[in-house]
């Protein structure tokens, strides 16, 4: 079935850049999501992609997709303490419906 | 523009019991998913609703069952709750079609005594 798998956590200190990697299994989806939950909250879409780009960038928020490694990663340029959080890389099912999430990457940034 | 609204925040409540959530949807929006979240995991599809009706329903027993309104709102129901039933509900919405991106809510933590 459906799979996908992200690094369980990451520090870095604010200022410096942070890249969050994921792998999934399913090709068919036409669009691949990060979202981001903060402690005691629910999930914030960040950014996504189409899966016929290569690049996405969003301010800050860099998307890479490479579709023939089946590997999405988020790049955070200048990251503050208030990019904290729990980053969640997720994939639709085959159908279409369902999203798929991995277990989300812990954030930790310290000043 | 409200995005997603979910009720109740918190419930408690006791094995065997029965619980409601509810879900309002994003203006604009007439498809509503639902989630579990367990404490340290990734959100888990627990089935989403379209035009009133079940589309698609993940790896969860018939103890969960869900409604949707006319209105686009919905609901998820819980019977005979265990233990392992606490965890976080999410509910997301998005437009109609496949594979469009979803919205979701600030979520019901329902903890089971």
């Amino acid at each position: 079935g459906e799979d996908v798998e992200q690094s369980l956590f990451l520090s870095v200190r604010e200022g410096d850049s942070s890249v969050i990697n994921c792998t999934y299994t399913d090709s068919s989806s036409t669009y691949l999501y990060w979202y981001k939950q903060e402690p005691g909250a629910g999930l914030q879409l960040l950014t996504y992609i189409f899966s016929n780009m290569d690049m996405k960038q969003d301010q800050r928020l860099t998307v890479l997709l490479n579709k023939k490694d089946k590997h999405l990663s988020l790049r955070i340029a200048d990251t503050q303490t208030g990019d904290s959080a729990i980053y969640f890389c997720a994939d639709h099912n085959q159908a279409g419906t369902a999203l798929i999430f991995g277990k989300g990457t812990t954030l930790s940034v310290s000043s | 523009d409200a995005g997603v609204t979910q009720s109740p925040t918190h419930l408690i409540k006791t094995r065997g019991q029965q619980v409601t959530l509810r879900c309002s949807p994003k203006s604009g929006h007439d498809t509503v998913s639902w989630y579990q979240q367990a404490l340290g995991q990734g959100p888990q599809f627990i089935f989403q609703y379209y035009e009133e009706e079940e589309r698609q329903r993940g790896n969860f027993p018939d103890r969960f069952s869900g409604h949707q309104y006319p209105n686009y709102s919905s609901e998820l129901n819980v019977n005979a709750l265990l233990l392992g039933d606490s965890a976080l509900y999410l509910c997301a919405s998005t437009m109609s079609g496949i594979s469009q991106p979803q919205h979701f809510g600030d979520g019901t933590r329902l903890s089971i005594l």
